[in-house]
């Protein structure tokens, strides 16, 4: 139990185009969800804290206008990187929190801005 | 100020070894300590867990000590695995009411 879905797991846009990444929570439903960035051989780094049906908490120093945050239901968070540049180029990982389970990580997304 | 400091960097053992990670901590409210398992290009997984009540915990090949008053908390790999070879980051909370707060990493390598 307790699965969270990511998808795609790699994607390459284009320099100035936005990019959604989805994260879903298949069979349980995830009030709160985490999306964190990791840069290569360095820890994650949280960037914002999401709440089904209320606006995300982003933490310092993270663009909100720059990584766009829905939580729509309960099931689904996504997260739009809008018009990106090369130095968004990383590892996007989101996380949901089980009541049972614990915090279940998804398989991330290397995202690739050219 | 660093909440979490985790050591060290890296770690090379031979099969069967046991590589020993630590983890300390500066946030009393803390109550959940985990140990996650993150292998190239996928998201972790969480290896083991401990609450505060307890001063040990071992699940298979691996242990999980726990020093409430020295507010650390450590990860023990007993005899171990080439697969073992990863990173492995803690990442203590307030359970299921707040945000991780990852330790950098170890990079452990298990030379067969």
């Amino acid at each position: 139990g307790a699965v969270v879905s990511q998808h795609p797991s790699w994607v390459i846009c284009k320099s100035g185009t936005s990019v959604k990444i989805e994260c879903r929570s298949l069979d349980f439903q995830a009030t709160t969800m985490f999306w964190y960035r990791q840069f290569p051989k360095q820890s994650l780094m949280l960037m914002a804290t999401s709440n089904e049906g209320s606006k995300a908490t982003y933490e310092q120093g993270v663009e909100k206008d720059k990584f766009l945050i829905n939580h729509a239901s309960l099931t689904l968070s996504t997260l739009t990187v809008t018009s990106a540049h090369p130095e968004d180029s990383s590892f996007y990982i989101c996380s949901a929190s089980h009541t049972e389970y614990g915090y279940t990580f998804g398989s991330g997304t290397r995202l690739t801005v050219v | 100020q660093q909440q979490v400091k985790q050591s060290p960097q890296s770690l090379i053992v031979q099969k069967g070894g046991i590589p020993i990670i630590n983890c300390a901590y500066e946030n009393t409210a803390f109550d959940y300590f985990p140990w996650y398992q993150q292998f190239p290009g996928k998201g972790p997984a969480l290896l083991i867990a401990i609450r505060p009540d307890v001063s040990e915990k071992k699940e298979g090949r691996f242990t999980i000590s726990f020093n409430k008053s020295a507010k650390q908390f450590s990860l023990h790999i007993m005899d171990s695995q080439p697969g073992d070879s990863a990173t492995y980051f803690c990442a203590p909370t307030i359970y299921n009411d707040y945000k991780l707060s990852f330790g950098a990493g170890t990079t452990v390598t298990v030379r067969a």
